[in-house]
Protein backbone atom coordinates (compact mmCIF):
# COMPACT_ATOMS: atom_id res chain seq x y z
CA UNK A 1 0.00 0.00 0.00
CA UNK A 2 0.90 3.51 -0.81
CA UNK A 3 1.23 5.99 2.39
CA UNK A 4 3.42 8.82 2.92
CA UNK A 5 4.15 9.85 6.92
CA UNK A 6 5.12 13.20 7.94
CA UNK A 7 5.85 12.54 11.99
CA UNK A 8 5.88 15.79 12.56
CA UNK A 9 2.59 17.86 13.20
CA UNK A 10 3.91 21.25 14.17
CA UNK A 11 7.65 22.71 14.75
CA UNK A 12 8.35 26.14 15.88
CA UNK A 13 11.97 27.48 15.25
CA UNK A 14 13.32 30.82 15.80
CA UNK A 15 14.08 32.99 12.93
CA UNK A 16 17.50 32.10 10.93
CA UNK A 17 17.41 28.63 12.25
CA UNK A 18 17.59 25.75 10.04
CA UNK A 19 14.70 23.16 10.05
CA UNK A 20 14.66 19.54 8.57
CA UNK A 21 10.92 18.38 7.77
CA UNK A 22 10.60 14.59 7.90
CA UNK A 23 8.65 12.67 5.57
CA UNK A 24 8.76 9.02 5.09
CA UNK A 25 6.91 6.84 2.46
CA UNK A 26 5.86 3.20 2.04
CA UNK A 27 5.28 1.61 -1.89
CA UNK A 28 5.37 -1.33 -3.63
CA UNK A 29 6.28 0.43 -7.35
CA UNK A 30 9.67 0.43 -8.43
CA UNK A 31 9.19 4.01 -10.31
CA UNK A 32 7.61 6.87 -8.80
CA UNK A 33 7.79 10.80 -7.80
CA UNK A 34 7.90 11.96 -4.58
CA UNK A 35 7.17 15.57 -4.67
CA UNK A 36 7.18 18.67 -1.27
CA UNK A 37 4.18 21.42 -1.72
CA UNK A 38 4.13 24.24 0.41
CA UNK A 39 0.61 25.37 1.76
CA UNK A 40 0.46 29.03 3.09
CA UNK A 41 -2.48 30.22 5.28
CA UNK A 42 -4.02 31.67 2.15
CA UNK A 43 -4.80 27.69 1.13
CA UNK A 44 -3.38 27.33 -2.35
CA UNK A 45 -0.51 24.37 -2.87
CA UNK A 46 2.99 26.24 -3.66
CA UNK A 47 5.23 23.42 -5.73
CA UNK A 48 8.49 22.90 -4.75
CA UNK A 49 9.74 19.57 -5.57
CA UNK A 50 9.32 16.66 -7.72
CA UNK A 51 12.25 13.92 -7.03
CA UNK A 52 11.92 10.46 -9.86
CA UNK A 53 12.39 7.60 -7.52
CA UNK A 54 15.49 6.98 -10.07
CA UNK A 55 17.39 9.90 -8.83
CA UNK A 56 18.74 9.94 -5.67
CA UNK A 57 21.08 12.98 -5.81
CA UNK A 58 20.07 15.53 -3.34
CA UNK A 59 19.32 18.79 -4.03
CA UNK A 60 19.34 22.54 -3.16
CA UNK A 61 17.31 25.28 -4.35
CA UNK A 62 18.38 28.48 -2.66
CA UNK A 63 17.63 28.41 1.13
CA UNK A 64 16.20 24.93 0.38
CA UNK A 65 17.62 21.43 -0.15
CA UNK A 66 16.36 17.67 -0.13
CA UNK A 67 17.92 14.40 1.12
CA UNK A 68 16.61 11.39 -0.66
CA UNK A 69 17.16 8.04 0.79
CA UNK A 70 15.61 4.98 -0.99
CA UNK A 71 16.91 2.63 1.49
CA UNK A 72 15.23 3.87 4.45
CA UNK A 73 12.42 5.25 1.75
CA UNK A 74 12.83 8.93 3.31
CA UNK A 75 12.55 12.41 1.55
CA UNK A 76 13.50 15.09 3.81
CA UNK A 77 13.22 18.91 3.29
CA UNK A 78 15.70 21.39 5.40
CA UNK A 79 15.25 25.07 5.37
CA UNK A 80 18.58 27.18 5.90
CA UNK A 81 18.21 30.00 7.52
CA UNK A 82 14.69 30.28 8.19
CA UNK A 83 12.27 33.27 7.66
CA UNK A 84 8.93 34.38 8.74
CA UNK A 85 8.00 33.73 5.16
CA UNK A 86 8.78 30.57 5.12
CA UNK A 87 5.69 29.41 7.82
CA UNK A 88 3.41 27.41 6.24
CA UNK A 89 2.24 24.20 6.28
CA UNK A 90 4.48 21.26 4.15
CA UNK A 91 3.08 18.42 2.45
CA UNK A 92 5.08 15.70 1.09
CA UNK A 93 3.62 13.32 -1.86
CA UNK A 94 3.94 10.31 -3.30
CA UNK A 95 2.46 9.59 -6.96
CA UNK A 96 3.04 6.38 -8.74
CA UNK A 97 4.70 7.36 -11.87
CA UNK A 98 3.13 5.56 -14.78
CA UNK A 99 -0.05 7.22 -14.68
CA UNK A 100 0.42 9.86 -12.01
CA UNK A 101 -3.29 9.21 -10.49
CA UNK A 102 -2.72 8.74 -7.37
CA UNK A 103 -1.46 11.61 -5.10
CA UNK A 104 -0.58 9.80 -1.62
CA UNK A 105 -0.16 13.62 0.51
CA UNK A 106 1.34 13.06 4.27
CA UNK A 107 -0.51 15.05 7.19
CA UNK A 108 1.46 18.07 6.65
CA UNK A 109 4.29 19.65 9.02
CA UNK A 110 2.85 23.40 10.18
CA UNK A 111 5.88 25.16 10.76
CA UNK A 112 5.74 28.42 12.22
CA UNK A 113 9.13 31.05 11.94
CA UNK A 114 9.30 33.20 15.31
CA UNK A 115 10.96 36.23 14.42
CA UNK B 1 4.34 27.75 -16.54
CA UNK B 2 0.93 25.80 -16.40
CA UNK B 3 -1.75 27.65 -14.68
CA UNK B 4 -4.52 26.35 -13.37
CA UNK B 5 -7.30 28.89 -11.86
CA UNK B 6 -10.53 27.82 -9.63
CA UNK B 7 -13.43 29.52 -9.03
CA UNK B 8 -14.85 31.23 -7.06
CA UNK B 9 -11.94 31.11 -4.41
CA UNK B 10 -14.65 31.28 -1.34
CA UNK B 11 -18.08 30.39 -1.05
CA UNK B 12 -20.55 31.13 2.38
CA UNK B 13 -23.97 29.80 1.56
CA UNK B 14 -26.93 28.14 3.18
CA UNK B 15 -27.82 24.74 4.00
CA UNK B 16 -29.32 22.94 0.99
CA UNK B 17 -27.83 24.91 -1.51
CA UNK B 18 -26.19 23.83 -4.30
CA UNK B 19 -22.88 25.21 -4.97
CA UNK B 20 -20.55 24.72 -8.33
CA UNK B 21 -17.11 25.17 -7.86
CA UNK B 22 -15.21 25.57 -11.38
CA UNK B 23 -11.61 24.47 -12.54
CA UNK B 24 -9.59 25.66 -15.49
CA UNK B 25 -6.45 25.18 -17.24
CA UNK B 26 -5.43 28.02 -18.41
CA UNK B 27 -2.69 27.36 -20.82
CA UNK B 28 -2.46 23.57 -21.25
CA UNK B 29 -5.14 20.80 -22.54
CA UNK B 30 -5.99 19.09 -19.52
CA UNK B 31 -7.01 15.34 -20.17
CA UNK B 32 -7.32 14.30 -17.01
CA UNK B 33 -8.45 16.86 -13.73
CA UNK B 34 -8.65 15.85 -9.92
CA UNK B 35 -10.52 16.93 -7.51
CA UNK B 36 -9.07 16.60 -3.55
CA UNK B 37 -11.10 17.80 -0.51
CA UNK B 38 -9.46 18.92 2.74
CA UNK B 39 -10.60 19.03 5.90
CA UNK B 40 -9.10 21.96 8.52
CA UNK B 41 -5.88 20.77 9.74
CA UNK B 42 -5.98 17.89 7.92
CA UNK B 43 -4.25 16.48 4.48
CA UNK B 44 -5.49 16.38 0.97
CA UNK B 45 -7.86 13.31 0.00
CA UNK B 46 -8.80 12.39 -3.22
CA UNK B 47 -12.59 12.64 -4.28
CA UNK B 48 -12.28 11.61 -8.01
CA UNK B 49 -10.42 11.78 -10.89
CA UNK B 50 -12.25 13.01 -14.11
CA UNK B 51 -11.19 12.68 -17.74
CA UNK B 52 -12.39 15.08 -20.34
CA UNK B 53 -15.85 13.53 -22.27
CA UNK B 54 -16.05 10.03 -19.54
CA UNK B 55 -17.32 9.82 -16.24
CA UNK B 56 -15.62 10.35 -13.53
CA UNK B 57 -14.33 8.00 -10.81
CA UNK B 58 -14.71 8.60 -7.19
CA UNK B 59 -12.45 7.33 -4.37
CA UNK B 60 -13.92 4.98 -2.08
CA UNK B 61 -16.38 6.51 0.24
CA UNK B 62 -17.23 9.57 -1.90
CA UNK B 63 -20.85 9.98 -3.04
CA UNK B 64 -21.26 10.36 -6.64
CA UNK B 65 -24.69 11.87 -6.42
CA UNK B 66 -23.73 14.80 -3.67
CA UNK B 67 -20.16 15.44 -5.50
CA UNK B 68 -21.03 15.93 -9.51
CA UNK B 69 -18.23 15.96 -11.59
CA UNK B 70 -18.33 17.20 -15.28
CA UNK B 71 -15.32 17.45 -17.60
CA UNK B 72 -16.94 18.52 -20.79
CA UNK B 73 -13.96 20.35 -22.30
CA UNK B 74 -9.93 20.07 -22.01
CA UNK B 75 -9.37 22.83 -20.66
CA UNK B 76 -12.78 23.08 -17.63
CA UNK B 77 -14.07 20.42 -14.84
CA UNK B 78 -16.90 21.56 -12.79
CA UNK B 79 -17.35 20.01 -9.59
CA UNK B 80 -20.90 20.76 -7.94
CA UNK B 81 -21.91 19.87 -4.22
CA UNK B 82 -25.37 19.14 -4.51
CA UNK B 83 -27.69 20.21 -1.11
CA UNK B 84 -24.61 21.22 0.48
CA UNK B 85 -24.78 20.44 4.53
CA UNK B 86 -22.64 22.36 7.37
CA UNK B 87 -20.64 18.80 7.10
CA UNK B 88 -20.05 19.28 3.62
CA UNK B 89 -18.07 22.70 4.65
CA UNK B 90 -14.59 22.03 3.68
CA UNK B 91 -11.34 23.48 1.38
CA UNK B 92 -11.97 21.86 -2.00
CA UNK B 93 -9.12 22.00 -4.79
CA UNK B 94 -8.42 20.81 -8.18
CA UNK B 95 -5.90 19.78 -10.34
CA UNK B 96 -5.04 19.01 -14.05
CA UNK B 97 -2.61 16.96 -16.05
CA UNK B 98 -1.65 17.64 -19.66
CA UNK B 99 -0.84 13.82 -20.67
CA UNK B 100 -0.36 10.71 -18.76
CA UNK B 101 3.53 11.44 -17.89
CA UNK B 102 3.16 14.80 -17.18
CA UNK B 103 2.79 16.23 -13.79
CA UNK B 104 -0.39 17.69 -11.64
CA UNK B 105 -0.83 21.41 -11.35
CA UNK B 106 -3.18 22.50 -8.81
CA UNK B 107 -5.46 25.31 -8.08
CA UNK B 108 -5.61 27.67 -5.65
CA UNK B 109 -8.51 26.14 -3.79
CA UNK B 110 -11.99 27.27 -2.84
CA UNK B 111 -12.92 27.19 0.37
CA UNK B 112 -16.79 26.53 1.13
CA UNK B 113 -18.76 27.21 4.02
CA UNK B 114 -22.26 25.75 4.90
CA UNK B 115 -23.96 28.06 7.49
Amino acid sequence: AQKVTQAQTEISVVEKEDVTLDCVYETRDTTYYLFWYKQPPSGELVFLIRRNSFDEQNEISGRYSWNFQKSTSSFNFTITASQVVDSAVYFCALSEAITGNQFYFGTGTSLTVIP
Amino acid sequence: GAVVSQHPSRVICKSGTSVKIECRSLDFQATTMFWYRQFPKQSLMLMATSNEGSKATYEQGVEKDKFLINHASLTLSTLTVTSAHPEDSSFYICSARGGQYQPQHFGDGTRLSIL
